[in-house]
């Protein structure tokens, strides 16, 4: 079956360290995007990638780094420089183009401590 | 700059019930709306998308939102919920280079 993962499901880290989140999707798209979800405010995007070895920040990249080495392939890696990491974690792909929907992953809760 | 309004935080519905999760939008351009479904501690589903054409979208598990251009209106309507519709709703825009989402809708249906 097509789809998104993204692992782990849950995510425990102490203040100061980084961590990456994965993201792999064979659905063969070419866009892939990063949402960061906390509670009453929706998704905000943290990152996108258009075309492999590209990509743009989108509105609160600020803490956040990424890469794209691999169509298939868009991790997140959250430093010690993000002050409120502590949030629900959304990848996303789509074929490219703005009136292509977005699939989602299921998502990784990360909690800092 | 894009903004989507989703005027309901919460809403309770009593099951078989009908029920509408309201979504305006501030846009200079013309966009693309749609509306995603998630469930606890998961992604999130599209439900059902405009692009062009009819102004009446149907969409999954018996979902429907209607265009209105005049009022930058997508509401999304079901004549019947039922349990399992219990989720957040949330509706989105794109204007041709980004998603915008609301800020979600959590809708109960109540036995």
């Amino acid at each position: 079956d097509g789809g998104i993962t993204q692992s782990p499901k849950y995510l425990f880290r102490k203040e100061g360290q980084n961590v990456t989140l994965s993201c792999e999707q064979n659905l063969n798209h070419d866009a892939m995007y990063w949402y960061r979800q906390d509670p009453g405010q929706g998704l905000r995007l943290i990152y996108y990638s258009q075309i492999v070895n590209d990509f743009q920040k989108g509105d609160i990249a600020e803490g956040y780094s990424v890469s794209r080495e691999k169509k298939e392939s868009f991790p997140l890696t959250v430093t010690s420089a993000q002050k409120n990491p502590t949030a629900f974690y959304l990848c996303a792909s789509s074929i490219g183009g703005s009136f292509y929907e977005q699939y989602f992953g299921p998502g990784t809760r990360l909690t800092v401590t | 700059a894009q903004s989507v309004t989703q005027l309901d935080s919460q809403v309770p519905v009593f099951e078989e019930a009908p029920v509408e999760l309201r979504c305006n939008y501030s846009s200079s351009v013309s966009v693309y709306l749609f509306w995603y479904v998630q469930y606890p501690n998961q992604g999130l589903q599209l439900l059902l998308k405009y692009l062009s054409g009819s102004t009446l979208v149907k969409g999954i598990n018996g979902f429907e939102a209607e265009f209105n251009k005049s009022q930058t209106s997508f509401h999304l309507r079901k004549p019947s919920v039922h349990i399992s519709d219990t989720a957040e709703y949330f509706c989105a825009v794109n204007p041709g280079n980004q998603f915008y989402f609301g800020t979600g809708t959590s809708l109960t249906v109540i036995p």
